[in-house]
This record gives C-alpha cells, sequence and structure tokens, in this order.
C-alpha cells in the first residue's frame, strides 16, 4: 500500500512570500498526484492533478511538480486566501485512497 | 455547473441506523464513478469506497467493508452511505466526491460535495 507522507505539518508564512509544500510517496507513483486545498468547514478543491496541471480557475501562483515519489506545491507571493490546509493525492493504484496528512499553511 | 449536494449534520447514538446521501447535478451521473471519503482530526482523509453508478459496482476500503453500505439511486441522481448499527468511532465528516478518469486505472477526485457532519454519541 501506498504511504504519502506531506512536511511539513506546519508552515508560517507572511503574506506576499512564497510557500514550498513537498510530498513523498512510498513507492513510484508516475505522475498521478493531485493536490487539493482545503479552509474550515469547507470541502477540498482540487488545485492539481498530474502533478503539475493546473485545474479550472486555479490562480498561476500555485505550481506542481515532480514525479515518481517526489512532488511539490510551490505558492508564490500568498494571498488572504492561501491560508489553508493542503493535502496531496496519490491515485496511480484503484481506487484512490492515499492521501497525505495534510500541510497547514497558516500567517506568520 | 457539476454540484453535489449532501444531506444535513446528523447526530445519532451508538447502535442506530443512519443513511446519509449526495445528490448531483450539472453532469450526467451514471457516467462517473462517486466516492465517499472520510474525515476526523485523528486520522485526516480516509477512502470509505467507491460506486459505479451504472452498475452500482462497489469497492470499499477494508476498514470499512462489511460496516457501512454504499448505493445510488439513478432516478434522483443521488448516492448513499448506510450504518445499520452505528458506532461512536464513525463519527466524522463524510464527503462524497466525483472520480475523473485519466486512464483505466488512474482516477482523482475533480468535484467534491459540502460534507455531512455525522456526531455518535450516547
Amino acid at each position: 500500500e501506498v504511504v504519502m507522507t506531506q512536511s511539513p505539518d506546519t508552515l508560517s508564512v507572511s503574506p506576499g512570500e512564497g510557500a514550498t509544500l513537498s510530498c513523498r510517496a512510498s513507492q513510484n507513483v508516475r505522475s498521478n498526484v493531485a493536490w487539493y486545498q482545503q479552509k474550515p468547514g469547507q470541502a477540498p478543491r482540487l488545485l492539481i492533478y498530474g502533478a503539475s496541471v493546473r485545474a479550472t480557475n486555479v490562480p498561476v501562483r500555485f505550481r506542481g511538480s515532480g514525479s515518481g515519489t517526489e512532488f511539490t506545491l510551490a505558492i508564490t507571493s500568498l494571498q488572504p486566501a492561501d491560508f489553508a490546509v493542503y493535502f496531496c493525492l496519490q491515485y496511480n493504484t484503484w481506487p484512490p485512497r492515499a492521501f497525505g496528512q495534510g500541510t497547514k499553511v497558516e500567517v506568520k | 455547473e457539476v454540484q453535489l449536494l449532501q444531506s444535513g449534520a446528523e447526530m445519532k447514538e451508538p447502535g442506530h441506523s443512519l443513511k446519509i446521501s449526495c445528490e448531483v447535478s450539472g453532469y450526467s451521473f451514471a457516467v462517473y464513478w462517486l466516492a465517499w471519503v472520510r474525515q476526523t482530526p485523528g486520522t485526516g482523509l480516509e477512502l470509505v469506497g467507491v460506486i459505479n453508478p451504472t452498475d452500482s459496482t462497489v469497492i470499499y476500503s477494508p476498514s470499512f467493508q462489511g460496516h457501512v453500505t454504499m448505493s445510488v439511486a439513478k432516478s434522483v441522481d443521488t448516492a448513499y452511505l448506510q450504518w445499520t448499527s452505528l458506532r461512536t468511532s464513525d463519527s466524522g465528516t463524510y464527503f462524497c466526491a466525483r472520480l475523473w478518469p485519466t486512464s483505466i486505472d488512474s482516477y482523482y477526485f475533480d468535484f467534491w460535495g459540502q460534507g455531512t457532519l455525522v456526531t455518535v454519541s450516547s
């Protein structure tokens, strides 16, 4: 079973600064990784699929990269709406069940 | 516009039964697999299972197998998740989500319902 490990658990960032979030897979998942943003009381929102493809209406300041076992979500110039929890998901296996534990991006 | 609208929050006692729902709109219900995902503070996001609305084929995650039942009603474009005997450990927020296929065996969740909070307590 594939395990997805995110780091760090919490990232403190000042508005306007950039943030880099990591997700590591316990085995090769090719480019089958998605990233989600979740705000309190809301459902997860798809940001990135295919490791690097932005979903519809996702701002260009969100950039996904990586393949194999190492993946990164970079957010440039954080806006107030970007402070949230971010999850990765690997979908190289069926059905997709391996979520990362989440990284909370908070205001410094 | 794709929408998944879930039923409201529930508070139940252990041993009671419960059925929650997820009504979809904005796309053809039978075309895409649907999933139920549980979220708790302790364990994060967990896949409960997935269902094919075309033929009601279901795949449960091992930790949920035998304890929950997933079903659909194609006539009303609605998916259901039910329990016959709730446990306190069933408490959490349950999301339904649509699965988007990228290949024959690679699917990710693209649209999510707003979540249903289930609280099981005596």
